[in-house]
């Protein structure tokens, strides 16, 4: 236990759905991250948010949208996904944006049918 | 570029000792992390290296060089928990939290 979830933990859609992501952090940190995993790639950055503003956007498609209401909840809209989009979905938080530690979630396996 | 590597696959037998390697090439570096992913759950922190040196946790030790942008990770003792997946990733003086990331090298240890 990391002190960060995410839920759902698996998710099957088809390309018109619209579905989210939830993560929250129980470390009083200020920063957090989605990241994607695919198998056998390093992890690819897609958004981070500091103290509630996001800082970074990785020329991420227009089909991932992150919200974050407050410094301990991140969401990630997804609409009109493409299969090659099916992969590890992790969300991090660390205690800023300098170069801390990261704590991870489980991540959520998302399949696009 | 930007570009870390790391072997894809290592196999290892239980109370052994296994040394994963991770070279990076990569501008303005700052330090190196270790973690530790099993299979379908979250990456854990293992260490995280700015000088040189040789740094021991238990039986777990991490290794920087960055005159040679090398570092290594030496586990010890190995036990059947340890089989995971090792990712090495490095922080940059420019970005305060953009990491580069290895494709991570699966550790299987067999009895």
């Amino acid at each position: 236990e990391t002190g960060v979830t995410q839920t759902p933990r698996h998710l099957v859609m088809g390309m018109t759905n619209k579905k989210s992501l939830k993560c929250e952090q129980h470390l009083g940190h200020n920063a957090m991250y989605w990241y994607k995993q695919s198998a056998k790639k390093p992890l690819e950055l897609m958004f981070v948010y500091s103290l509630e503003e996001r800082v970074e956007n990785n020329s991420v498609p227009s089909r991932f949208s992150p919200e974050c209401p407050n410094s301990s909840h991140l969401f990630l809209h997804l609409h009109t996904l493409q299969p090659e989009d099916s992969a590890l979905y992790l969300c991090a938080s660390s205690q800023g944006t300098g170069w801390e530690t990261q704590y991870f979630g489980p991540g959520t396996r998302l399949l696009v049918l | 570029g930007q570009n870390i590597d790391q072997p894809t696959e290592m196999t290892a037998t239980e109370g052994a000792i296994v040394q994963i390697n991770c070279t990076y090439q990569t501008s303005g570096f700052n330090g190196l992390f270790w973690y530790q992913q099993h299979a379908g759950e979250a990456p854990t922190f293992l260490s995280y290296n700015v000088l040189d040196g040789l740094e021991e946790k238990g039986r777990f030790s991490s290794f920087l060089s960055r005159s040679k942008g090398y570092s290594y990770l030496l586990l010890k003792e190995l036990q059947m928990k340890d089989s995971a997946s090792y990712l090495c990733a490095v922080s940059l003086m420019d970005s305060n939290y953009q990491l580069i990331w290895g494709a991570g090298t699966k550790l299987i240890i067999k009895p």
